[in-house]
């Protein structure tokens, strides 16, 4: 099974913020990685797939980069309504879509 | 309008079964690959089940022997069937839509685009 890595598991920052969060799979996935933003009592929301590809709707200041192993979501400026929790999931394996743990992206 | 709904959630003791439903609206549900995802309280997302368009079926092994997911496409359902229940079950299970999209040097990328809202499910005495 492919396992993946999410760092940090706790990130806390300021509105304005330029913030990174890493997502390292345990073999190649080639860019068959999402991301995904989820806040409490909601479902998770799709951001990213394709590692860098956004989805329709989805604000500018996110993006994704990375391929193979190591892959980046990168926020480039934070807004109040980014914190939440994001979570990478590979789907190289069909059709065993891991997640990684999450990221908790809190206000400083 | 575009959404899954699911339902059949509950309280249920150890070594029960239940039985959840996800109901889909506003696309054509025969076309795409469905998933069961769940969530413990505070903890990260775990896939539990997969089915393609032609019925084939697929589990981890925490749950493979024990659930069964299948689908009803005159019904626009996608059902999962858990048998002998644990505490370890105690989630909220999301169902979750599978599209896929063309991308250039990739091919064919699956995601899970379209989710529902979850249905929680508690075992316990």
């Amino acid at each position: 099974d492919i396992q993946l890595t999410q760092s940090p598991s706790f990130l806390s920052a300021s509105v304005g913020d330029r913030v990174t969060i890493t997502c390292r799979a345990s073999q190649g996935i080639s860019s068959y990685l999402a991301w995904y933003q989820q806040k409490p009592g909601k479902a998770p929301k799709l951001l990213i797939y394709a590692a860098s590809t956004l989805q329709s709707g989805v604000p500018s200041r996110f993006s994704g980069s990375g391929s193979g192993t190591e892959f980046t979501l990168t926020i480039s400026s934070l807004q109040p309504e980014d914190f939440a929790t994001y979570y990478c999931q590979q789907l190289n394996s069909y059709p065993q879509y891991t997640f990684g743990q999450g990221t908790k992206l809190e206000i400083k | 309008e575009v959404q899954l709904v699911e339902s059949g959630g509950g309280l249920v003791q150890p070594g029960g079964s239940l039985r959840l439903s996800c109901a889909a609206s506003g696309f054509t549900f025969s076309s795409y690959d469905m998933h069961w995802v769940r969530q413990a309280t505070g903890k990260g997302l775990e896939w539990v089940s997969a089915i393609g368009t032609a019925g084939d079926t697929y589990y981890p092994g925490s749950v493979k022997g024990r659930f069964t997911i299948s689908r009803e496409n005159a019904k626009n359902s996608l059902y999962l069937q858990m048998n002998s229940l644990r505490a370890g079950d105690t989630a909220v299970y999301y169902c979750a839509r599978v599209s896929t999209t063309v991308v250039v040097r990739l091919g064919l990328v699956p995601y899970f685009d379209l989710w529902g809202r979850g249905t929680l499910v508690t075992v316990s005495s």
